[in-house]
């Protein structure tokens, strides 16, 4: 079983930088996995933010980017906003089949 | 815009079958550069694949669900459904539908999701 590893938790500063990864068990991430990041607030449905790798969808904010970095997926904020608080997900592609990361509780403090 | 929405009983019994539908509007779900696809959320957890269908009736599933997943397509009514078998209260979970597109693996529109409660 395909298992996808994100960090459980963060803290970062607004106005701060901060990078969450995504890594997968089956060894090093790369372009080929189609990397997908979601933000999901507490309520809502997830919200689609990154795809294959650092593509942004048309209502994706510009502080927000998407990378290959030490063999896994990256997503980085830069200039963080308070209303960037949120659960944020990966998802990795496997040939037809998909997996989730277990999430990454993002903290605006 | 695309909007996805899904339907179905929010109440199942254990041991029946789980069954959502989910609507497509403002595009067709015939096309051929996009898979359809359910994912569920337990209360309180994180995000699992379920698995996706393209407008033929090709199909991926989740291999810890294979057994009890059923995805299946009506392209004239625009729609496509998702059957769980022989449920539990483990399966409880907000249940969403979304679109992946193929050439990137894109999934970018989802449905609002529908929270289905396995409980006698």
């Amino acid at each position: 079983q395909t298992v996808v590893t994100q960090e459980p938790s963060l803290t970062v500063s607004p106005g701060g930088t901060v990078t969450l990864t995504c890594a997968s068990s089956t060894g090093a991430v790369t372009s080929g996995y189609y990397p997908n990041w979601f933000q999901q607030k507490p309520g809502q449905a997830p919200r689609a933010l990154i795809y294959s790798t650092s593509n942004k969808h048309s209502w994706t904010p510009a502080r927000f980017s998407g990378s290959l970095l030490g063999g896994k997926a990256a997503l980085t904020l830069s200039g963080v906003q308070p209303e960037d608080e949120a659960e944020y997900y990966c998802l990795l592609y496997y040939g037809g089949a998909r997996v989730f990361g277990g999430g990454t509780k993002l903290t605006v403090l | 815009q695309l909007q996805l929405q899904e339907s179905g009983p929010g109440l199942v019994k254990p041991s029946e079958t789980l069954s959502l539908t989910c609507t497509v509007s403002g595009g067709s779900i015939s096309s051929s550069s996009y898979y359809w696809g359910w994912i569920r959320q337990p209360p309180g957890k994180g995000l699992e694949w379920i698995g996706s269908i393209y407008y033929s009736g090709s199909t991926y599933y989740n291999p810890s669900l294979k057994s009890r997943v059923t995805i299946s397509v009506d392209t004239s009514k625009n729609q496509f459904s998702l059957k769980l078998s022989s449920v539990t209260a483990a399966d409880t979970a907000v249940y969403y539908c979304a679109r992946f597109e193929m050439a990137s693996a894109a999934s970018d529109y989802w449905g609002q999701g529908t929270l289905v409660t396995v409980s006698s």
